[in-house]
C-alpha cells in the first residue's frame, strides 16, 4: 500500500524557516517523481514544486521560487521541502504527492501537514 | 486567480447527472492531459480521472471525463449523497516562465 507521511509543520513567525519531510513507503521511491502541493485554509489547491526521480530536474511555482528548496534522499525514501523567508500567505496544509510513473499526473497524496506563518 | 477556470459550485439531486467544466489554454489543457481530483471534507485529494478519461482502479464508472481543445469536463451520473465534495481539475502547463502543474479553483458539489 502506498503511504506518504508528512511531518515538520507548525507555527513559525514571518521571515522564519521550516523544513518539511515526507516519508514514503509501499513503492519503489527512487523510481517516482514527487511534488509538494499546498492548500490555504478554505482555499483551493496550489502546486508548489516538482522533483524528478533522480533529483536532477526541479521546478517551482513562481510564488515560492528563490525561497523554497525541494530535495530528496532516495536511500531514506524521503522527500523534503526547505522553506525560508516565510510569509503569512504561505500558511497552508502542505501535501506530499507522487506522480503516476512516467507521467505528470499526481496519483497519491499524503494526509498533509499544516504550516502556519504568524506573529 | 487559478490558471484553470471551474464554476465555484454545482448541485443536483440523487440519481441526476451533473457536469463540471474546466477551461484552460493552449499551454496546459490544449497540449497536455487533464486529471480530476475529488476532495471530501477534511481529507486529502483523491485521483478520480486521469489522462482525460481514464478511471483508476476502484473509481465507479459513474464518473467520466472528456476533453476537447482547451476545455475539459467531468460528468457524474447517478448522483449519490457521498459524491458531495470539492472537485478539482489539473493539467501540466508548459509555460515559458517555468513548467508545472496548474489547478482549477475547485467546484463544490452539493447533493440536494
Amino acid at each position: 500500500e502506498v503511504q506518504l507521511v508528512e511531518s515538520g509543520g507548525g507555527l513559525v513567525q514571518p521571515g522564519g524557516s521550516l523544513r518539511l519531510s515526507c516519508a514514503a513507503s509501499g513503492f519503489t521511491f527512487s523510481s517516482y517523481e514527487m511534488n509538494w502541493v499546498r492548500q490555504a485554509p478554505g482555499k483551493g489547491l496550489e502546486w508548489v514544486s516538482y522533483i524528478s526521480s533522480s533529483g536532477s530536474t526541479i521546478y517551482y511555482a513562481d510564488s515560492v521560487k528563490g525561497r523554497f528548496t525541494i530535495s530528496r534522499d532516495n536511500a531514506k525514501n524521503s522527500l523534503y521541502l526547505q522553506m525560508n523567508s516565510l510569509r503569512a500567505e504561505d500558511t497552508a496544509v502542505y501535501y506530499c504527492a507522487r506522480d503516476l510513473r512516467l507521467t505528470t499526473t499526481i496519483d497519491y497524496w499524503g494526509q498533509g501537514t499544516l504550516v502556519t506563518v504568524s506573529s | 486567480q487559478s490558471v484553470l477556470t471551474q464554476p465555484p459550485s454545482a448541485s443536483g439531486t440523487p440519481g441526476q447527472r451533473v457536469t463540471i467544466s474546466c477551461s484552460g489554454s493552449s499551454s496546459n489543457i490544449g497540449s497536455n492531459t487533464v486529471n480530476w481530483y475529488q476532495q471530501l471534507p477534511g481529507t486529502a485529494p483523491k485521483l478520480l480521472i486521469y489522462s482525460n478519461n481514464q478511471r483508476p482502479s476502484g473509481v465507479p464508472d459513474r464518473f467520466s471525463g472528456s476533453k476537447s481543445g482547451t476545455s475539459a469536463s467531468l460528468a457524474i451520473s447517478g448522483l449519490q449523497s457521498e459524491d458531495e465534495a470539492d472537485y478539482y481539475c489539473a493539467a501540466w502547463d508548459d509555460s515559458l516562465n517555468g513548467p508545472g502543474v496548474v489547478f482549477g479553483g475547485g467546484t463544490k458539489l452539493t447533493v440536494l
